[in-house]
């Protein structure tokens, strides 16, 4: 039972470069939702999804794209990363958006931007 | 609109002494009250959750009961263990069109041999 995984890890990217952050979880999750965790500033939500082809901007989608293809996965697109996207990034899905229904978080992917 | 506010931390402990975490919270209508730990490197993991007013969540020895009257949900656990030290998030989620889970600052509690 993976739950929900994300790669790759660890990421160094240069001021400009382009990638994706990979999210998927195997446990037919309705909701699924990417954060950002920065010292201090605790987790700040950039975008979340409630099913495939929906998508919804969270506090902090400046600079990010995500798209929902199928329930499983849920990819976040760095367009041009500059410094500031220096960061811990967290995938997290629950089953429903209910309110009793926690997040299932990824371990994550530590991200520098030089 | 919704907000977890959670005390400053770190917290600093020495083994088997007790501990407590405050979390307070502002929402309309009954949400669903939760405290998530994250160790090194980790991502968060649900540590335990209440419902409804009065009751209380419970796991691996740490509790919180949801006081509605005064808009609490403290974590508590009678004997802390250095294994404990981790940072502790308490959030909360509504139902309906406010469904984003909101977040507390987190916690960082440090347990001392």
């Amino acid at each position: 039972n993976a739950g929900v995984t994300q790669t790759p890890k660890f990421q160094v990217l240069k001021t400009g470069q382009s990638m994706t952050l990979q999210c998927a979880q195997d446990m037919n999750h309705e909701y699924m939702s990417w954060y950002r965790q920065d010292p201090g500033m605790g987790l700040r939500l950039i975008h979340y999804s409630v099913g495939a082809g929906i998508t919804d901007q969270g506090e902090v989608p400046n600079g990010y794209n995500v798209s929902r293809s199928t329930t499983e996965d849920f990819p976040l697109r760095l367009l041009s990363a500059a410094p500031s996207q220096t960061s811990v990034y967290f995938c997290a899905s629950s089953s429903s958006t209910g309110a009793s229904a926690p997040l299932h978080f990824g371990n994550g992917t530590r991200l520098t931007v030089t | 609109g919704n907000s977890v506010t959670q005390m400053e931390g770190p917290v600093t402990l020495s083994e088997e002494a007790f501990l407590t975490i405050n979390c307070t919270y502002t929402a309309t209508g009954y949400p669903s009250l939760f405290w998530y730990v994250q160790y090194p490197g980790e991502g968060l993991q649900l540590l335990l959750k209440a419902t409804k007013a009065d009751d209380k969540g419970s796991n691996k020895g740490f509790e919180a009961t949801y006081r509605k009257e005064t808009t609490s949900f403290h974590l508590e656990k009678g004997s802390v263990q250095v294994s404990d030290s981790a940072v502790y998030f308490c959030a909360l989620r509504r139902s309906g069109g406010s469904y984003i889970p909101t977040f507390g600052r987190g916690t960082s509690l440090i347990v001392h041999p």
